[in-house]
C-alpha cells in the first residue's frame, strides 16, 4: 500500500519565478491538503482539495494556488516567488467519502528554497 | 479560531526512561479530534497517536499513551521505553469535526533520547 508522495524532493528557485510542486494521496484517499513548514515551525494550512475543488483555506495569499485530478493527485503552485516562501510543503492526504476525513497521512514533503 | 500551544521548546530523556510531552489547545467546539505526530530529521511526519474528543478512555499506541483532559484542555503525550529512534520534533495538532475541517498544528516540542 503506497503511501502519499511528493515530487520533487528539493527546489530551487530565485525570487519571482513560478514553482509547481506534485503529490500523490494514499491508496483510497480522496483527499489533499497543503501545509508550508518554515524552519523551527509547525506546519500551516495552505488549502485542501476534494473533488477537484478547494475546500478550505488558510491565510494565504492568491499567489498560493492549487488543482486536484480526477485521479486525486494534486499539484501546489506558487507565483512571483519571494524569499519568504522557502520553506518545506507537505501534502497530507485522508479520506472524507471513506469516513477517516480527519485522520491525515503526511509526505515526506518538497524542501524549496528561494535565492 | 483554534490555538494549540506546546509550551516546551526542547525536552531530553535518557533511553529506556520515560517521558512526557505537553500540549494544551483552546477551542470552543466540543467535538474534535487530536494528534500527535512525530517528525523526525528526514523529515516525513508520522501520526504517533489519535484520540477523539467524545471518548473518555485515553488512547494507547504501544508505547505510546495520551493524558487527554478535556475540561482542562489538555493532551499530553507518554513515551516509555524511550528509545533512539524516538528523537524527532513532536507537533500536537488538532481538528474540529463536522464539515470540512483544517488541522491546527503547535509549534513543536524537540525530543533527544540520550543512549
Amino acid at each position: 500500500d503506497a503511501g502519499v508522495t511528493q515530487s520533487p524532493t528539493h527546489l530551487i528557485k530565485t525570487r519571482g519565478q513560478q514553482v509547481t510542486l506534485r503529490c500523490s494521496p494514499k491508496s483510497g484517499h480522496d483527499t489533499v491538503s497543503w501545509y508550508q513548514q518554515a524552519l523551527g515551525q509547525g506546519p500551516q494550512f495552505i488549502f485542501q482539495y476534494y473533488e477537484e475543488e478547494e475546500r478550505q483555506r488558510g491565510n494565504f495569499p492568491d499567489r498560493f494556488s492549487g488543482h486536484q485530478f480526477p485521479n486525486y493527485s494534486s499539484e501546489l503552485n506558487v507565483n512571483a516567488l519571494l524569499l519568504g516562501d522557502s520553506a518545506l510543503y507537505l501534502c497530507a492526504s485522508s479520506s472524507w467519502s471513506g469516513g477517516s476525513y480527519y485522520t491525515q497521512y503526511f509526505g515526506p514533503g518538497t524542501r524549496l528554497t528561494v535565492l | 479560531a483554534q490555538t494549540v500551544t506546546q509550551s516546551q521548546p526542547e525536552m531530553s530523556v535518557q533511553e529506556a526512561e520515560t517521558v512526557t510531552l505537553s500540549c494544551t489547545y483552546d477551542t470552543s467546539e466540543n467535538n474534535y479530534y487530536l494528534f500527535w505526530y512525530k517528525q523526525p530529521p528526514s523529515r516525513q511526519m508520522i501520526l504517533v497517536i489519535r484520540q477523539e474528543a467524545y471518548k473518555q478512555q485515553n488512547a494507547t499506541e504501544n508505547r505510546f499513551s495520551v493524558n487527554f483532559q478535556k475540561a482542562a484542555k489538555s493532551f499530553s503525550l507518554k513515551i516509555s521505553d524511550s528509545q533512539l529512534g524516538d528523537t524527532a520534533m513532536y507537533f500536537c495538532a488538532f481538528i474540529p469535526s463536522g464539515g470540512y475541517q483544517k488541522v491546527t498544528f503547535g509549534t513543536g516540542t524537540k525530543l533527544q533520547v540520550i543512549p
